[in-house]
């Protein structure tokens, strides 16, 4: 158990639906990052926040959006969706930074758009 | 952005034998992980190694960053250390690069 913990574990929804991935870090880290993991993609990172405020931000695309809350839960809103949002979502902690700090992923969240 | 190349993207291999898995970097890291993905999609922490040898059980990793390649190695595989392995790196603050990853394929 890497203490990362992600909700929901598995969703099914129709296209052009709106969706929420929830994640909560270890207890201690600051830092929230998600990631998307697809067949063909492999693991692409979205987004980090640190601390409340966005670090960095990837290949997220327009219609997903994300946001770190003062008790340093993150939730990935992810909008319109599309036959190929379907994926593996993962969300990952860390104490600091990427620099120096062993990043810690969760068990994920399989999203299916049918 | 920094590339990370892992090799070979596929590997079969009887219960108990041995196994090095490679990963080559395009630029100094200041973080290095190796994961494993198990086949129900968990991604397990195996080692936080920018530089140096560490070992854990039938496992140890080595990172030579001066010439930017790292190196896991298993021994004795089980059946239980199929899946897919991953390296993934970073530079300066920014967040983890992933290879495309080494599927590793235990046979009893």
């Amino acid at each position: 158990d890497s203490g990362v913990t992600q909700t929901p574990k598995h969703l099914i929804t129709a296209t052009g639906q709106r969706v929420t991935l929830r994640c909560s870090p270890r207890s201690g880290d600051l830092s929230v990052y998600w990631y998307q993991q697809s067949l063909d993609q492999g693991l692409q990172f979205l987004i980090q926040y640190y601390n409340g405020e966005e670090r960095a931000k990837g290949n997220i695309l327009e219609r997903f959006s994300a946001q770190q809350f003062p008790d340093l839960h993150s939730e990935l809103n992810l909008s319109s969706l599309e036959l190929g949002d379907s994926a593996l979502y993962f969300c990952a902690s860390s104490r600091g930074g990427a620099s120096g700090n062993t990043i810690y992923f969760g068990e994920g969240s399989w999203l299916t758009v049918v | 952005g920094i590339q990370v190349e892992q090799s070979p993207p596929d590997l079969i291999l009887q219960e108990g034998a041995n196994s090095t898995l490679r990963c080559n970097f395009s630029d100094s890291v200041n973080n290095l992980q190796w994961f494993h993905q198990n086949p129900w999609g968990q991604l397990i922490n195996l080692f936080y190694i920018p530089s140096g040898t560490k070992q854990n059980g039938r496992l140890s990793a080595t990172t030579v960053a001066t010439e930017r390649y790292s190196l896991l190695y298993i021994s004795s595989s089980q059946t239980t250390d199929s899946g897919v392995y991953f390296c993934a790196v970073t530079q300066g603050a920014q967040k983890l690069v992933f290879g495309q990853g080494t599927r590793l394929t235990i046979n009893p």
